[in-house]
This record gives structure tokens, sequence and C-alpha cells, in this order.
């Protein structure tokens, strides 16, 4: 039989309003996060990424928030566009690991 | 700079067949990261090179082979293939590692009927 999809959070919002992506992590020792966006038919684009012995980081409209005591990272994209429109996924990595563990994703939607 | 290359874009493949993905990573790259995405399970870890030695491997049975070339190209082999293999096929790579910038490609569709 065919096999269930993962259930992916959506999030909708106004074109020009601000949006934010939530992340939670379930690694402790994870300490390097990168956000990724895809596009349908493509491959995760890189966006930003976080080590953390940061608790912020910026980059051109997006923000990264780290907060390790609860295990969550967030993306904030300012003024969003219709070309943010993909899901966007977290990955974590912990020091010792050579490995990326990825988040389901979140499907971002952005209405005109 | 061009970016992470990955050969063919599409396949179709039958049940019990093999088939070799191919990665060509960004120029001075060293540290490539191959990941298996479904819509069931999201985007799962393969394995990764470093050097052309395998450096970690995911939780995936041995019928999933990979290697690097000293140019730093890698390329996967899944033998024996199973419909659940179906998936697209990403490659990743970095400059020393995945604790740096991690860059993937376009991916490669595989379909096995």
């Amino acid at each position: 039989g065919e096999s269930v999809g993962l259930h992916l959070p959506t999030l909708s919002v106004q074109e020009g309003d601000n949006s934010i992506i939530n992340c939670a992590y379930s690694n402790s020792a994870s300490d390097y996060f990168i956000w990724y966006k895809q596009e349908s038919g493509k491959g995760p684009q890189f966006i930003i990424d976080i080590r953390s012995n940061m608790d912020k980081r910026q980059g051109q409209r997006v923000t990264v928030l780290l907060n390790k005591t609860v295990k969550h990272l967030s993306l904030q994209i300012a003024a969003t566009q219709p070309g943010d429109s993909a899901v966007y996924f977290c990955a974590e990595n912990a020091g010792s690991a050579r490995q990326l563990t990825f988040g389901s994703g979140t499907q971002l939607t952005v209405l005109p | 700079k061009a970016g992470v290359t990955q050969t063919p874009r599409y396949l179709i493949k039958t049940r019990g067949q093999q088939v070799t993905l191919s990665c060509s990573p960004i120029s001075g790259h060293r540290s490539v990261s191959w990941y298996q995405q479904t819509p069931g399970q999201g985007l799962q870890f393969l394995f990764e090179y470093f050097s052309e030695t395998q450096r970690n491997k995911g939780n995936f049975p041995g019928r999933f082979s990979g290697r690097q070339f000293s140019n730093s190209r890698s390329e996967m082999n899944v033998s024996t293939l199973e419909l659940g293999d179906s998936a697209l096929y990403l490659c990743a790579s970095s400059l020393i590692g995945v604790r740096t910038e991690a860059f993937f490609g376009q991916g490669t569709r595989l379909t096995v009927v």
C-alpha cells in the first residue's frame, strides 16, 4: 500500500509580513545548526547557519535564533516574498557525528 | 563557482537491478555526504566521505554503498533495487565536513518499478 507521508507543519503568511519558522531539536549534544530552503523539484538550498556559542545570527532578510535551554531554533524571514514559498528544514550536527540530522520541515506559503 | 552537480537527474530502474549515481562537489570541497529523501521518512543520512574514506554511515542496508575519488567526486551504488528505494538522492559537499556550510546538489530522482 502507499506509505504515509510526513505531516508537514504549514505556515501561511501575507506578502510583506514577517515569517517565523520553528524547529525543536532533541540532541543536547548538537552544537551546529543549519536552515535550508527546498523548492519543489530542487535540492535544499543553504540559508544560514549558527553555532552553539551564539544565540542569534543575521543574514540578508533572515535571522536565526538559538535557545539551547529549551533546544529550540527559529528562522525569521523579514518582509516575506512570493519567492520565499518553499519547505524549510532545520538540520543539526553533534560534534562527534559526521552527519546532519534533519527535521521534518515546514511548508511556507506566501499569500498575495 | 559551479555548484554541486549530480548526474543523472532522473532514473527509472527495475526491481533487482543496480544503479550508480554520481556527485561532483564544489571545487575545493573535500567532504561529500549522501542523503535519501522520501515523503515518508524525510531526509535521511546515508554516508559521508572525506579524503576518499568513508567517515560515517547511516542506518541503511549493505545494498547501499559509495566511494570517493581522489578529485573528491563521489559515487553511490544501490544493488538489488527494491520498490522502497524510490527516492530523491541528494549529495552535499562541504569544505572539510558537516560542521562547515554544506551545499546540496539538485538530486537524482530514482524510480524503481
